[in-house]
């Protein structure tokens, strides 16, 4: 069975603080591929990252950052000096079957200034 | 260039009434998704197109969900007897031909009184 867990329902951080939300996968598959999503408050969810099953380096993108081990099917995502407009739910998502993404239940991330 | 666009954006309907969900995907892209996503929950698959036909419409809850794609751009989300558990927002997706990553549009918030 392929699932994505989350287990952070919510976080709450001030301002210019480091936050990991963490990601864990299960999947048979050899290759796969695993997403971040961003939904802001307005509703879109927007892409962040795609990481396929073959390329472990870690990628950084301006504050952003994933830390991807297979050894530990993880997948997690860190915001370097949290800001206000970080504030809203992200995803992490699993490519099934057929392109289709499986999303875990997200985490809700609250930036307080 | 414009993003995934889906009409209505809100939609209230009664209990047992017939609603259509539209959605126009990015331009050129061949692959389209629907998926549903309840309050406080990740989104979840319902059917994937690729081109005019459904290469999988695995996630469709029962016979009462039908979707059509019948030029290979515009789709079109169908539901019969709608019930109170179809309260949700739905969500569209596309995808260039050969790529993973899916752009999503706003979706359409779709209450069953």
């Amino acid at each position: 069975a392929q699932k994505v867990t989350q287990a952070q329902t919510e976080i709450s951080v001030v301002e210019k603080e480091d936050v990991t939300l963490d990601c864990v996968y299960e999947t048979r598959d050899t290759t796969y591929y695993l997403f971040w999503y961003k939904q802001p408050p307005s509703g879109e969810l927007v892409f962040l990252i795609r990481r396929n099953s073959f390329d472990e380096q870690n990628e950084i993108s301006g504050r952003y950052s994933w830390n991807f081990q297979k050894s530990t099917s993880s997948f997690n995502f860190t915001i370097t000096a949290s800001q206000v407009v970080d504030s809203a739910v992200y995803f992490c998502a699993l490519k099934g079957g057929y392109n289709k993404l499986i999303f875990g239940a997200g985490t809700r991330l609250a930036v307080h200034p | 260039g414009a993003g995934v666009s889906q009409t209505p954006s809100n939609k209230v309907t009664e209990k047992g009434k017939y609603v259509e969900l539209r959605c126009d995907p990015i331009s050129g892209h061949t692959a389209l998704y629907w998926y549903r996503q309840s309050l406080g929950q990740g989104p979840e698959f319902l059917i994937y197109f690729q081109g005019t036909g459904a290469a999988d419409d695995s996630g469709l809850p029962n016979d009462r969900f039908f979707a059509v794609r019948p030029e290979g751009s515009v789709s079109t989300l169908k539901i019969q007897r709608t019930e109170r558990g179809d309260s949700a927002v739905y969500l569209c997706a596309s995808s260039r031909d050969g790529s993973y990553e899916q752009y999503f549009g706003p979706g359409t918030r779709l209450t069953v009184t």
